[in-house]
């Protein structure tokens, strides 16, 4: 009963590519979040959103964007992917007493 | 499999009241272990725990880790209807050439005024 789902488990992507990451929700749940993952560091939040069409940034947007056009589907944007982007992306949904996470997205870019 | 269990998932408590939230974890290759406080727009770093028996102290807030049980808890002391949120265990292993990420479902604290 898969309940958050990314729409690649790896990529590997050039420096200066537009690289698209996907996350789908089924649980009708208003708040979405993009979080990065690197070793020792945590969760970093980079974006998120509370509802369809609004956006907040997280605590490193830099390179980033975001787009919430279906209340389901949260997609985050690197503009010009670069090396330092090369990380593993966790997108999550939040409901009243349950957090859920989709399996991540391990990006390199070279 | 790796898992991370959260206990109990919902608690609802008076101001003033001391709350202890539970994070049981099997993880093969163990790295750290995360408590986050996840609110309506953001969710909020509190803690990283790497080694047993250190308690880890943040105003009213601390955690302690055991690695021989293999459990966290995250007490609260003097709750405030601010505590309210669901507050996120995380453990990070050693796995792949980035580590990843195992998530508990979180607790959601309820605290009435």
């Amino acid at each position: 009963d898969v309940k958050v789902t990314q729409s690649s488990r790896y990529l590997v992507k050039r420096t200066g590519e537009k690289v698209f990451l996907e996350c789908v929700q089924d649980m009708d749940h208003e708040n979405m979040f993009w979080y990065r993952q690197d070793p020792g560091l945590g969760l970093r939040l980079i974006y998120f959103s509370y509802d369809v069409k609004m956006k907040e940034k997280g605590d490193i947007p830099e390179g980033y964007s975001v787009s919430r056009e279906k209340k389901e589907r949260f997609s985050l944007i690197l503009e010009s992917a670069s090396t330092n982007q090369t990380s593993m992306y966790l997108c999550a949904s939040i409901g009243r007493i349950e957090a859920f996470f989709g399996q991540g997205t391990r990006l390199t870019v070279v | 499999e790796d898992k991370v269990v959260q206990s109990p998932l919902s608690l609802v408590v008076h101001e003033g009241d001391t709350v202890t939230l539970n994070c049981s974890y099997e993880v093969t290759n163990f790295r750290s272990l995360l408590w986050y406080k996840q609110e309506k727009k953001a969710p909020t770093f509190l803690f990283m725990l790497t080694s047993s028996g250190i308690e880890k102290k943040s105003g009213r807030l601390s955690s302690i880790l055991d690695k021989k049980e293999l459990f966290s808890i995250l007490n609260i002391t003097a709750t405030q209807t601010g505590d309210s949120a669901i507050y996120l265990c995380v453990v990070e292993d050693y796995g792949g050439s980035q580590g990843n990420l195992i998530f508990g479902k979180g607790t959601k604290l309820s605290v009435k005024p």
